[in-house]
């Protein structure tokens, strides 16, 4: 069965520190993952990665994808409270995307 | 399982013929949510609905319709009006309207 884990469920940090979110993933036909920022209602697309081991990069956010031990991560640096949100890592496999619970994060002033 | 089942996971139509994409929820979700996603895109939103027998326009509802008759289901018709269906039409749902949505795992849509 295919399944997308993200960790850690939560997280709380101050402002000005860097954060870095996991999701790990076991899918039948894997086509690419997609992070989302989802603040209220529709999820922002942040960063769709296909390839292994190539960093994409908007800003002060950057992610990875790790073919090999199926895996990304989500780093955000000098972390501001307009970050606090809840980020979530779906995976498209076979042409469905198979979400994460997703990391909710707060950042403190 | 609680959850959201979206069905079918394939949809293959001919252009000029309406097409309906179903969304069901056991949560007891008060809110329903319907996206479409192109390729490179983020989502887009088409429509939603806050409750029951309510709903509204999203940003881009022109060439579809949705029905909330019940609590648990928010079908989507994409018509024949919709000038380039093919895409991934994602269904979300939430408690209410300031809670986090909760999505179903998608319906490809291709018309030919």
């Amino acid at each position: 069965e295919d399944k997308v884990v993200q960790s850690p469920l939560s997280l709380v940090v101050h402002e000005g520190d860097t954060v870095t979110l996991n999701c790990s993933y076991e899918v039948t036909n894997f086509r690419s993952l997609l992070w989302y920022k989802q603040e209220k209602k529709a999820p922002t697309f942040l960063f769709m990665l296909t390839s292994s081991g190539i960093e994409k990069k908007s800003g002060r956010l950057s992610s990875i994808l790790d073919k090999k031990e199926l895996f990304s991560i989500l780093n955000i640096t000098a972390t501001q409270t307009g970050d606090s949100a809840i980020y979530l890592c779906a995976v498209d496999s076979n042409y469905q995307l198979i979400w994460g619970a997703g990391t909710k994060l707060i950042i403190k002033p | 399982d609680g959850g959201i089942t979206q069905s079918p996971k394939y949809l293959f139509r001919k252009e000029g013929q309406n097409v309906t994409l179903s969304c069901e929820q056991n949560l007891n979700h008060d809110a329903m949510y319907w996206y479409r996603q192109d390729p490179g895109q983020g989502l887009r939103l088409i429509y939603y609905s806050q409750i029951v027998n309510d709903f509204q326009k999203g940003d881009i509802a022109e060439g579809y319709s949705v029905s909330r008759e019940k609590k648990e289901s928010f079908p989507l018709t994409v018509t024949s009006a919709q000038k380039n269906p093919t895409a991934f039409y994602l269904c979300a749902s939430s408690l209410d309207w300031n809670t986090e949505a909760f999505f179903g795992q998608g319906t490809r849509l291709t018309v030919v």
